[in-house]
């Protein structure tokens, strides 16, 4: 299946510094969607993105569906410590199937 | 509120052995509901998906494969394990007819030794 283009592969980054990750596609999606995956555990949903230029927050992450649908970015403000772990892009066409990027892992230096 | 069950949490399991993994899904009716595998803490890599009962979709050719008995019950099986079936098996839902968003059982840790 397809797998989405994610970027960078992993980051380490001080405290309080703040992290942008993206997403790319070969094809047109109508749904991006960003996780965080903590070691152990399943992904969490952090946003969901519907419209294309949408911009979305949550607390300290701001995502956004990318203008022509084939991206989107997460940005996360003012690191801390529990940001730390996987972060995961996906994107569906259809509502059906799930297509995931290959995950950001994160370290967030004290 | 909707919440998904993943049992059992962690199994190890000698080459040969069969498998069963089951999910279950409260709090919502018809959803859609997927199986995923996932190797050394990357890459969810769909394994079937399902869009009502007794409807499976697989993606990738192996000794595995699912049912769903009834609407919010998912289970994956094997006949005979193979040392490559080990990973993190994901059970996940979005809601019926298209849902957007996708969400994600606890996992369950396989080793097949």
């Amino acid at each position: 299946g397809q797998q989405l283009n994610q970027s960078p592969q992993s980051m380490f980054i001080q405290e309080g510094e703040d992290v942008s990750m993206n997403c790319t596609s070969s094809s047109i999606f109508n749904t991006w969607l960003w996780y965080k995956q903590d070691p152990g555990e399943g992904p969490v949903l952090l946003i969901a993105l519907y419209k294309a230029g949408e911009l979305t927050s949550n607390g300290r992450l701001t995502a956004q569906f990318g203008i022509t649908r084939k991206d989107s970015f997460l940005n996360i403000s003012a690191s801390i410590p529990s940001d730390v772990g996987i972060y995961f892009c996906a994107g569906t066409p259809t509502g059906n199937q799930f297509y995931f990027g290959t995950g950001t892992s994160l370290t967030v230096i004290p | 509120s909707q919440t998904i069950h993943q049992w059992p949490a962690t199994l190890v399991q000698p080459v040969g052995s069969p498998l069963s993994l089951e999910c279950t899904v409260e709090g919502t009716s018809n959803p859609n509901l997927y199986w995923y595998r996932q190797a050394a803490g990357r890459g969810l890599q769909l394994l079937f998906y399902s869009v009502g009962i007794g409807q499976i979709s697989s993606e990738v050719p192996q000794n595995l494969s699912a049912s769903r008995p009834q609407d919010r019950q998912f289970i994956l099986s094997s006949k005979k394990l193979l040392l490559s079936d080990s990973g993190f098996y994901l059970c996940a839902w979005t809601g019926g007819g298209g849902g957007y968003e996708q969400y994600f059982g606890p996992g369950t840790r396989l080793t097949v030794t």
